[in-house]
């Protein structure tokens, strides 16, 4: 069973612009959610999607942004991308809500130039 | 951004010690409670998790301790080994919002 995917692994973007992350679930699974991890801030809940919809999202301004496909597959995108956006984001999915065992992808490491 | 208080942030011990990190909550609706392991270059791995209608769960060297009224959840590892070197978060969750922890960077010396 292949695990969580995660797409690209390293990027490296300027200031102003705008990136998207991919993340492709387990198989079967519906429900997915992004992290992000720095050194200072730990790790914090940026959103999660189940069934293509936004069900909870966390303390992030609105240039964090996210969406799924019918497939589950999932995309973030942060716009206008600031240095303070330098982090490991990480995508997780899980069978069915947050507070269900949910399984950790290896990250896109984004650096902001 | 919002973090469980976790304790201590960094703990060094033997090999074949125990470890104990600690961790308080601030939701009295939250009822699930996830452990993480990093290792270095890593991603986040489950370890153990409790549910808020259990107090005390084991698997193995590994327990984890829950007690509702303090709002205080703790994590046990008991006869440490060297591969057990990693940052421990601990999670604050429910339906609608996972918390985590800020981290506890533990080194097994041997």
């Amino acid at each position: 069973k292949a695990g969580v995917t995660q797409t690209p692994r390293y990027l490296i973007k300027t200031r102003g612009q705008q990136v998207t992350l991919s993340c492709s679930p387990i198989s079967g699974h519906r429900s997915v959610s992004w992290y992000q991890q720095t050194p200072g801030q730990g790790l914090q809940f940026l959103f999660e999607y189940f069934s293509e919809t936004q069900r909870n999202k966390g303390n992030f301004p609105g240039r964090f942004s996210g969406r799924q496909f019918s497939n589950s597959r999932s995309e973030m995108n942060v716009s206008t991308l600031e240095l303070g956006d330098s982090a490991l984001y990480l995508c997780a999915s899980s069978s069915l809500s947050l507070n269900y065992g949910y399984t950790f992808g290896s990250g896109t490491r984004l650096t902001v130039v | 951004g919002e973090n469980v208080e976790q304790h201590p942030s960094t703990l060094s011990v033997q090999e074949g010690d125990s470890a104990v990190i600690k961790c308080t909550y601030s939701d009295s609706a939250s009822n699930y409670f996830p452990w993480y392991k990093q290792e270095l270059g890593k991603r986040p791995q489950l370890i153990i998790d409790i549910r808020s209608n259990v107090g005390e769960k084991k698997d193995q060297r590994i327990a984890v301790t829950l007690n509702k009224t303090a709002k205080h959840f703790s994590l046990h590892i008991t006869e440490t080994q060297p591969e057990d070197s990693a940052v421990y978060f601990c999670v604050e969750g429910n339906t609608d919002k996972l918390i985590f922890g800020t981290g506890t960077r533990l080194q097994v010396f041997p």
